[in-house]
């Protein structure tokens, strides 16, 4: 039973346009939320988090928005770049103290010139 | 500031031998996670610890074995190697929750 989901393997958007990916979880008791970007052979780099006593954060490029009641959160970034092209990660774990993070499988993002 | 280091970055070995995978970390970052990601499973957790001497099971901990004598280190062994266990390894670490950071990864081929 997969608790997080990325439904899109993979998304291509032009230069300077936005990206949209998505996320979805099916454990209601996640309370904090990670997206993560991945280039080949390197570790996954910390994006943005959100908590679940909010719907919205940002930080530069990227926003994160959380909709708790579709069980539902996106990432945007604006204006796409070409550096962004890599795979991307939502993860989110439950409940302080263990911190233990469950991730979606990903969604290869290609931003073309 | 050097973060997370993990060792060997790149590693083959046979089935049945015994690999250590390193990880350490120069924050003195409480909790400690190891990762392992495969082709169509993302990343799962192995095994992770809240402080030194403090470790517990992740989603997928069979054939590994985690130590933590010192906040700064949690090496996994693998302790009789499996096909199964060709992987990429990745440790996390994390003071609160708020940001978890990761290694560059070990690459693991058992043959």
């Amino acid at each position: 039973d997969q608790q997080v989901k990325q439904n899109s393997p993979s998304l291509s958007v032009q230069e300077g346009r936005i990206s949209i990916l998505n996320c979805d979880y099916t454990n209601s008791m996640f309370d904090y939320f990670l997206w993560y970007k991945k280039y080949p052979a390197e570790g996954p780099t910390f994006l943005i988090s959100i908590s679940s006593i909010k719907d919205k954060n940002e930080d530069g490029r990227f926003t994160v928005f959380l909709n708790k009641s579709a069980k539902h959160l996106s990432l945007h970034i604006v204006p796409s770049q070409p550096g962004d092209s890599a795979v991307y990660f939502c993860a989110a774990y439950s409940g302080a103290g263990s911190y233990q993070l469950t991730f979606g499988k990903g969604t290869k993002l290609s931003v073309i010139p | 500031d050097a973060g997370i280091t993990q060792s060997p970055r790149y590693k083959i070995t046979e089935t049945g031998r015994q690999v250590t995978l390193m990880c350490h970390q120069t924050w003195s970052h409480s909790y400690m996670f190891w990762y392992r990601q495969d082709l169509g499973h993302g990343l799962r957790l192995i095994y992770y610890s809240a402080a030194a001497d403090i470790t517990d099971k992740g989603e997928v901990p069979d054939g590994y074995v985690v130590s933590r004598s010192k906040t700064e280190n949690f090496p996994l062994t693998l302790e009789s190697a499996t096909r199964s266990q060709t992987s990429v390894y990745f440790c996390a670490s994390t003071p609160s929750g708020n940001t978890i950071y990761f290694g560059e990864g070990s690459w693991l081929t058992v043959v």
